[in-house]
């Protein structure tokens, strides 16, 4: 089975930072990576699909890249409302084990 | 609306077995492969089992093998997981998810709280 490893598994930011995670797959998924974010009490919300693709209604500030095993989210400029968990996941199937963005 | 709702969660001992359902509305649920997904507390996001359109193809996580059994009414657009032989590890919120072709899991339900305990 594909492993799917985050780092880091948290770090703490400010308002207005750019904030990069990263994801990588224990062997080659292609584009199959997607990115969600969760916050406590909710269920996960699809940010970025195909690796790239921005989920409809997602700000700008999000964008997504890599192919193959290694995958970047990244939040260009951090807002209040982002401080959450982010997950990738082989689309379909497994995930990684998440990273909390903290303040 | 598009909307996934998730019941039939409860407190059960271990050993023993509960039924999930999922109620799909808004979106037409026969086009779409659904998912079982669930997260223990304060833990990650785990996949647990997937079902194709027409019911006869399923894959589960290796921890729910032979246990679990994901099935679908389509005609009542609705999603089961099936729960047998139940363990404390199993203890959970279990999501149902819409599986897209192209966005992949784009739609989720609020959540069910399944607890194993004695």
């Amino acid at each position: 089975d594909i492993q799917m490893t985050q780092s880091p598994s948290s770090l703490s930011a400010s308002i207005g930072d750019r904030v990069t995670i990263s994801c990588r797959a224990s062997q080659s998924i292609s584009n199959y990576l997607s990115w969600f974010q969760q916050k406590p009490g909710k269920a996960p919300k699809l940010l970025i699909y195909g690796a790239s693709s921005l989920q409809s209604g997602v700000p700008l500030r999000f964008s997504g890249s890599g192919s193959g095993t290694d995958f970047t989210l990244t939040i260009s400029s951090l807002q209040p409302e982002d401080f959450a968990t982010y997950y990738c996941q082989q689309t379909y199937s497994t995930f990684g084990g998440g990273t909390r963005v903290e303040i | 609306e598009v909307q996934l709702v998730e019941s039939g969660g409860g407190l059960v001992q271990p050993g023993g077995s509960l039924r999930l359902s999922c109620a799909a509305s808004g979106f037409t649920y026969t086009s779409y492969w659904m998912h079982w997904v669930r997260q223990a507390p304060g833990k990650g996001l785990v996949w647990v089992s997937r079902i194709n359109n027409d019911g006869d193809n399923t894959r589960y996580a290796d921890s729910v093998k032979g246990r679990f059994t994901v099935s679908r009414d389509n005609a009542k657009n609705t999603l089961y997981l099936q729960m047998n032989s139940l363990r404390a590890e199993d203890t959970a919120v279990y999501y149902c998810a819409r599986g897209d072709a192209r966005f992949g899991m784009d739609v989720w339900g609020q959540g069910t709280t399944v607890t194993v305990s004695s």
